[in-house]
């Protein structure tokens, strides 16, 4: 049972868009930032989105990251066959004594 | 460039310590903090604890009592123990830079590609 909550499965068309929700509680998500990260098979995750809405360096700006009160939502658009791949979004927690806390994370399908 | 590699040996037996290394280049382990993040097969990422050589670590309090992390600053390596395995334990461990300050975390920026562990008899 994560902290966080995703959807299990998303799916869209290439070209499409599609986002991502993370919804979490006062003691994580809403005073905290809140990250997002991709997981192929076989590789290591990596960083997408950070602080809520930023964008790391070679991240291209299809994707963008959001928050509102205690829920976070990752986009991407221009949906590509690559992206297929598992999302997590991330942050810290104070009811569990600062630790890091991810969401169940959510399968994408470019159909 | 930052470049993380986990290694240990990929099967346990129950009830015995779990020992990983991660060896970390392109960056001093003293700058930043540590974490180690795991993933069972068909499951999503937990995280396990994080260190910083100031000696200030945190873990997830369901592997708190099991679980040792260090770091070793002449190699460059931190590394994981988890004693008491089960099946359970049975994930892909990855050591992971993990950007905060004390008492704010931000985000988890480089991550290993991960060390397979099978806790089996």
């Amino acid at each position: 049972q994560s902290v966080l909550t995703q959807p299990p499965s998303v799916s869209a068309a290439p070209g499409q868009k599609v986002t991502i929700s993370c919804s979490g509680s006062s003691s994580n998500i809403g005073p905290n930032y809140v990250s997002w990260y991709q997981h192929l098979p076989g590789t290591a995750p990596k960083l997408l989105i950070y602080e809520n809405n930023k964008r790391p360096s070679g991240i291209p700006d299809r994707f963008s990251g959001s928050k509102s009160g205690t829920s976070a939502t990752l986009g991407i658009t221009g949906l590509q066959t690559g992206d297929e791949a598992d999302y997590y979004c991330g942050t810290w927690d104070h009811s569990l004594n600062n630790g890091r806390v991810f969401g169940g994370g959510t399968k994408l399908t470019v159909l | 460039q930052v470049q993380l590699q986990e290694s240990g040996p990929g099967l346990v037996k129950p009830s015995e310590t779990l020992s990983l290394t991660c060896s970390v280049s392109g960056v001093s382990i003293n700058s930043y903090y540590w974490s180690w993040i795991r993933q069972p097969p068909g499951k999503g990422l937990e995280w396990i604890g994080y260190i910083h050589h100031s000696g200030d670590t945190n873990s997830n309090p369901s592997l708190r009592s099991r679980l040792t992390m260090s770091l070793d600053t002449s190699k460059n390596q931190l590394s994981l123990n988890l004693r008491s395995v089960t099946p359970a334990d049975t994930a892909l461990y990855h050591c992971v830079r993990d950007i905060s300050r004390p008492g704010d975390f931000y985000y988890f920026d480089y991550w290993g590609q991960g060390a397979l562990v099978t806790v089996s008899s």
